[in-house]
């Protein structure tokens, strides 16, 4: 079974300092596809950033960006100068190809952001 | 503007009870999915259905039923069988092959007084 973890429940930042969420996951799929998710209070869950499996290259999005480190299985979320509104709860997720193709969520990490 | 639309938003029922979300999406995508989220469990998979027609048990099945018949919808009962079922549900759809990513509906809070 595919799994996702994300070893870090509650993570707090400054506002304007940057800070890491960690996530792991396991798999002997070949391709497959990483994502962060980001769920506000309102409890919408949206897209921050998207990685594929094939792609060396570490995603990035404005404030976001992942290091991507395949060989270990860790997706891990980079949020620089980190804003009042990124407060939320944070989900990294894996989706693989073949056989059932679902998204896989880990537990999540709840983010505070301290004026 | 196209979109996952869940209802009701909170839903309260008696136990013992069985009641259906509604899930429709406007978005021709052919893969739906109904996620259950309590605290410090993250989203854990019900069902999801690829085409119409066809649907696949995800890790937390039992107790919950769904049917595809149209593409755009997908409604999900929660049958007296289920042993715990307040919780906050989420239903998504995503299209076959490009991103994989999925796209969300603002979910329905269900209460089972």
């Amino acid at each position: 079974a595919q799994t996702v973890t994300q070893s870090q429940p509650e993570m707090s930042v400054q506002e304007a300092e940057t800070v890491t969420l960690s996530c792991t996951y396991d798999t002997s799929e070949s391709d497959y596809y990483l994502f962060w998710y980001k769920q506000p209070p309102s409890r919408q869950m949206i897209l921050v950033i998207r990685q594929e499996a094939y792609k060396q290259q570490n995603a990035t999005e404005n404030r976001f960006s992942v290091n991507f480190q395949k060989a270990a299985k860790s997706f891990s979320l980079k949020i620089s100068d980190s804003q009042l509104g990124d407060a939320a709860m944070y989900f990294c997720a894996s989706y693989y190809q073949g056989g059932s193709e679902k998204l896989v969520f880990g537990k999540g990490t709840k983010l505070t952001v301290n004026p | 503007d196209g979109g996952i639309t869940q209802s009701p938003k909170y839903l309260f029922r008696k136990e013992g009870q069985n009641v259906t979300l509604s899930c429709e999406q406007n978005l021709n995508h052919d893969a739906m999915y109904w996620y259950r989220q309590d605290p410090g469990q993250g989203l854990r998979l019900i069902y999801y259905s690829q085409i119409v027609n066809d649907f696949q048990k995800g890790d937390i099945a039992e107790g919950y039923s769904v049917s595809r018949e149209k593409k755009e919808s997908f409604p999900l009962t929660v049958t007296s069988a289920q042993k715990n079922p307040t919780a906050f549900y989420l239903c998504a759809s995503n299209r076959q092959g490009g991103r994989r990513e999925l796209f969300f509906g603002e979910g329905s809070r269900l209460t089972v007084l």
